[in-house]
């Protein structure tokens, strides 16, 4: 099974609201990335925390990491219609020498 | 930087024809990486290099499968011969700092074999 799998798989929301995305890991990692992709588009990085942060911010993303839960949230506010894409989680085990990547969350952001 | 440049971004062809795709990525990125996504399995790792040499062909699916980096701007994925369980998007991605760190990825190609 996939090392990251996120939560919930689909997830519709109105402008201006809030948005939050889970992803949970089964093994150690060394960091943790969150990519977004648009609809018959390649991934784009969104921000990258590692496994001695808790916390970080980039813009409207806010992304936590508790390695004890082995879980991540990606937390996008004041949502927008051009959010609307699928969003994933990425990890670098420490065991491995390769990123992995989640199933994704479908986040649809209505006008 | 025009980022990561893929052809064909579409690809309609039979089964059992020769299919290649082609990758360019951003200049100075040393680490190359070929993805397949499809509904069923996600986004899969199929191999990647660094500094033009494979270091991990695991994922490739089998030996119809084949990847080559002659140089630092230019990677093909060739499949031979095609089957309709290919059909998939292929993505490139490269990086400049390692095969754990940020990747780029291209628009993808989007394969359908019939």
């Amino acid at each position: 099974s996939q090392q990251g799998e996120e939560d919930p798989q689909a997830l519709s929301i109105q402008e201006g609201e809030n948005a939050t995305m889970n992803c949970s890991y089964k093994t150690s990692i060394n960091n943790l990335q969150w990519y977004r992709q648009n609809s018959g588009r390649g991934l784009v990085h969104l921000i990258l925390i590692r496994s001695n942060e808790r916390e970080k911010h980039s813009g409207r993303l806010r992304v936590t990491l508790d390695t004890s839960k082995k879980s991540s949230s990606l937390l996008i506010t004041a949502s927008r219609a051009a959010d609307t894409a699928s969003y994933f989680c990425a990890t670098d085990q420490t065991s491995g020498s390769r990123l992995t990547f989640g199933e994704g969350t479908q986040l649809t952001v209505n006008p | 930087d025009a980022g990561v440049i893929q052809s064909p971004r579409h690809e309609v062809t039979e089964m059992g024809q020769e299919v290649t795709l082609r990758c360019k990525p951003i200049s100075g990125h040393d680490y190359l990486f070929w993805y397949r996504q499809t509904m069923m399995r996600g986004l899969e790792l199929l191999i990647y290099f660094n500094n033009n040499v494979p270091i991990d062909d695991s994922g490739m699916p089998e030996d119809r499968f084949s990847a080559k980096m002659p140089n630092a701007s230019f990677s093909t994925l060739k499949i031979q011969p095609s089957e309709p369980r290919d059909s998939a998007v292929y993505f490139c991605a490269s990086s400049g700092t390692g095969v754990t760190d940020t990747q780029y990825f291209g628009p993808g190609t989007r394969l359908t074999v019939l």
